[in-house]
């Protein structure tokens, strides 16, 4: 069973900066099966990207996705106010059991 | 636009079966890949099981024997039974669908919560 960690837990930054968040697999990933949602305050998750790259319909372009193997990234080129927000990855296995990583908090530095 | 909408009791005593109905709305339930998830309030996200157009089901091994998805193509709608609950298991539940894939869900309802207490 693959186990996901994301990192930072926590990620402080202003507006306009550049978010990059880390999502790494215990061991390797051989399908594309990630993908990365965020979540604000009382509010169901929203699918960013998809299959490891690809952007979910009606998402902005600066967030993008990137990784292979055991070690995948969100980022955010330029935050705006409304990114601030939490951020999970999941990942599927061939077999369709699927797991979310504990998730990553962008807060406002 | 394809909507969901969870419901069910809020209220669920130990040991009794909690029940929750996704109803599906803007577009038939059949082609869509279905996953019901929950989440702890103020922890991460759970993935509870699949179920796709086929009735074909995949679950979380944690839930062992306690966990039954179903959809019901009459009523546009899918199903989550899960036995034997304890406080453990108090968390808003989601259900969650896409089109193309069961690895990742487009669309998602707004998620109810359930308490388990006596």
């Amino acid at each position: 069973e693959i186990v996901l960690t994301q990192s930072p837990g926590t990620l402080s930054l202003s507006p306009g900066e550049r978010a990059t968040l880390s999502c790494r697999a215990s061991q390797s990933v051989f399908s594309t099966f990630l993908a990365w949602y965020q979540q604000k305050p009382g509010q169901a998750p929203r699918l960013l990207i998809y299959g490891i790259y690809n952007r979910a319909a009606g998402i902005p372009d600066r967030f993008s996705g990137s990784g292979s193997g055991t070690d995948f990234t969100l980022t955010i080129s330029r935050l705006e106010p409304e990114d601030f927000a939490m951020y999970y990855c999941q990942y599927s296995d061939d077999s369709r059991h699927s797991t979310f990583g504990p998730g990553t908090k962008v807060d406002i530095k | 636009q394809v909507q969901l909408q969870e419901s069910g009791p809020r209220l669920v005593k130990p040991s009794e079966t909690l029940s929750l109905t996704c109803t599906v709305s803007g577009d038939s339930i059949s082609p869509y890949y279905w996953t019901w998830i929950r989440q702890p309030p103020g922890k991460g996200l759970e993935w509870i099981g699949h179920i796709f157009h086929s009735g074909t089901t995949t679950y979380n091994p944690s839930f062992k024997s306690r966990l039954t998805i179903s959809l019901d193509t009459s009523k546009n709608q899918l199903s989550l039974k899960l036995n034997s609950v304890s406080a453990a298991d108090t968390a808003i539940y989601y259900c969650a669908g896409d089109r193309f894939m069961s690895a990742w869900s487009y669309y998602w309802g707004q998620g109810t919560l359930v308490t388990v207490s006596s």
